[in-house]
Parts: structure tokens; sequence; C-alpha cells
């Protein structure tokens, strides 16, 4: 099977504090992952889509500032809310993608709930 | 972009009935996969079918596959309270993949 593993599964912060998700692919290696976020009852919103080595991708609409993305192994991404506001809370999921095939399924993380005072 | 648009967008069944649920797209794609996602939990992978696929089946789940219509199906057979959850599908095509707001199927007991 594949694994991955989202650390933590919720947080409570104080708004202005900074905030970071882990994203760990435990058996296996992840060239790709990708970042979403998630509003009760909404669909996922991709944010970013962050490979291994380079800079992530970010979509339209989303801070990079803000939402900062590290890939530093094929294991580990990282999302880091900085200066997180009570606007940021949500629900935020990542995705791996194993092997080096596009277009293969992806293996979600169990998500990570921000709640932002 | 690309991104999948579930049908209909809630769905409230008796448990041992058939659940069916439709996702349509607009570009031409690659694959198509179906999602599951329990509340507050990560998604599932379910089931992927090939453009030059017509139908797949794996246990109680068929999916279906029109891409003249750009459409496809999952039909969930004999339904357990436990597949209560919301369901996305995700066309894929170029590297990139989206998820539409997604079926949320309620199975009674």
């Amino acid at each position: 099977g594949a694994v991955v593993s989202q650390h933590p599964s919720w947080v409570i912060c104080k708004s202005g504090t900074s905030v970071k998700i882990e994203c760990r692919s435990l058996d296996f290696q992840a060239t790709t992952m990708f970042w979403y976020r998630q509003f009760p009852k909404q669909s996922l919103m991709l944010m970013a889509t962050s490979n291994e080595g380079s800079k992530a991708t970010y979509e339209q609409g989303v801070e990079k500032d803000k939402f900062l993305i590290n890939h530093a192994s094929l294991t580990l991404s990282t999302l880091t809310v900085t200066s997180a506001h009570p606007e940021d809370s949500s629900f935020y999921i990542c995705s791996a993608r194993k092997g080096g095939g596009v277009g293969e399924k992806l293996f979600f993380g169990s998500g990570t709930q921000l709640s932002v005072l | 972009s690309q991104q999948g648009e579930e049908d209909p967008q809630a769905l409230s069944i008796q448990e041992g009935e058939n659940a069916t649920m439709n996702c349509s797209y607009k570009t031409s794609i690659n694959n198509l996969q179906w999602y599951r996602q329990n509340s507050g939990r990560g998604l599932v992978h379910l089931i992927l079918i090939r453009s030059n696929e017509r139908e797949k089946h794996s246990g109680r789940l068929r999916v279906t596959l029109d891409t003249s219509k750009k459409s496809s199906s999952l039909l969930i057979t004999a339904s357990r309270a436990a597949d209560t959850a919301s369901y996305f599908c995700a066309p894929f095509n170029n590297n990139d993949m989206r998820f539409g707001a997604g079926t949320r199927l309620t199975v009674k007991p």
C-alpha cells in the first residue's frame, strides 16, 4: 500500500502566530505533493503543487508569502501558515502521487483542522 | 482547469439500495478517478478509469465513462450504512486534476 501521514490532525493557535503542517509519504517516494483547503461541506480547493527540490506552484488567488510550502525531500512536504488569522481557519489536506507516472492515483493525508482564535 | 461536477449534490437511500452518482466534465481527459471522503478525513481513492475504457468494476463499485458525453457515473450496489460519505470525481488531463463539490451520500440503516 501507500500511506501518507499528515501531522498534526488538529491545531488551535492564536491570531498572528505561524503554524506548520507536515505531510509525509511513509512507504514511497513522492516527487509531487499537493496541498488543498476545504471548507465545511465544500470541495477541496487546490492551493499549490509542491515539487521536490523546486519552488511550489501556487494556484491563482493563493498568497505564496502567507502559505509557505517546502518540499525538501522525496518524502516530506510542509505547509506553513504564516501570521494566521481567523479567516485562515479551515481543513487542510495534502496528497501525494506515487511514483513518476503522471495521472495516477493520489494518496491523501488525513487532514489538519486549523482553528485560529 | 479540469474540474468534475457531481450530481446530485446529496443523495439519501436505504441500506441495500443502489446509489448512482454522476459526474460531468468539460475537456478531454487521460483518465477519471473517483474518491471518497468520510467527514473530517482525507480522501480515499476508489477507482480509476482510463479514457479508452467504458466500464470498470471493483467489488460493489461500477464506474462507467462516456467520453463523447464527457460524463461518468459511479454505482454502488447493495449499499451499507458504512458507505455514508462524500464522493468526488476527478477528471485528469495534462497533469491537472481538480475536485468538484461532491455528492454527499447518506445510507440509512
